[in-house]
């Protein structure tokens, strides 16, 4: 199957620190690239939805303004978590989809500490 | 919104077939059923789909029921790896339509 790519894997970055994590597809042309959050013990929470080359369509509840997601090329998305605090700390996946495609195909996940 | 409901665990014997059912009776006519699994702290795995007819891949079936109201994920031979969650999912096909996942079932393989 496709695969896709996370990085980094993990991190751990100070409160009111900024902190990127890209998303790439390795081997298709991601024309929709998906955001998640997942808390322990609790399912996959979409976050947003982008696009590539338009902006970012945000789930109700999540910031935008704190969840910055890039989507400009067809191969790479960020999601960069601004001012993150502790309750910032997940694990974030991302997933992506090529346009004749009805399979999503899930990166391996961004372990994100916020100290 | 997750559409699907679904057992919250099952345990199933090494090297027997694990079935694990879902509930979608609210799907529309061209909604697809999606599976996928976690293994703990790794992105979800695809499995399999389907629409309205009975699907078989290298990894599972995928048996839905006439009405399309419920579907089973049937592992045929199960090993201690097919230990995760188990996520049936409902949506639309071809299109940016998300994902919503609901709170799956966690499988256990005993061995």
């Amino acid at each position: 199957g496709a695969v896709v790519s996370q990085h980094p894997s993990r991190v751990i970055c100070k409160s009111g620190t900024s902190v990127k994590i890209e998303c790439r597809s390795l081997d298709f042309q991601a024309t929709t690239m998906f955001w998640y959050r997942q808390f322990p013990k609790k399912s996959l929470m979409l976050m947003a939805t982008s696009n590539e080359g338009s902006k970012a369509t945000y789930e109700q509840g999540v910031e935008k303004d704190k969840f910055l997601i890039n989507h400009a090329s067809l191969t790479l998305s960020t999601l960069t978590v601004t001012s993150a605090h502790p309750e910032d700390s997940s694990f974030y996946i991302c997933s992506a989809k090529s346009a004749g495609g009805g399979e999503q195909y899930f990166g391996p996940g961004t372990r994100l500490t916020v100290t | 919104d997750a559409k699907t409901t679904q057992p919250p665990s099952m345990d199933c014997a090494e090297g027997r077939a694990a079935n694990l059912p879902c509930n979608h009776s609210t799907i529309s006519g061209n909604e697809y059923v999606y599976w996928y699994r976690q293994i703990h702290s790794q992105g979800p795995q695809y499995i399999i789909h389907g629409l309205k007819n009975n699907e078989t891949n290298e990894m599972a079936s995928l048996i839905i029921t006439e009405d399309r109201k419920s579907s089973t994920l049937i592992l045929p031979h199960a090993t201690l790896r097919d230990t995760a969650v188990y996520y049936c999912i409902v949506r639309l096909q071809n299109t940016g339509n998300q994902f919503y996942f609901g709170t799956g079932t966690s499988l256990t393989v005993i061995p």
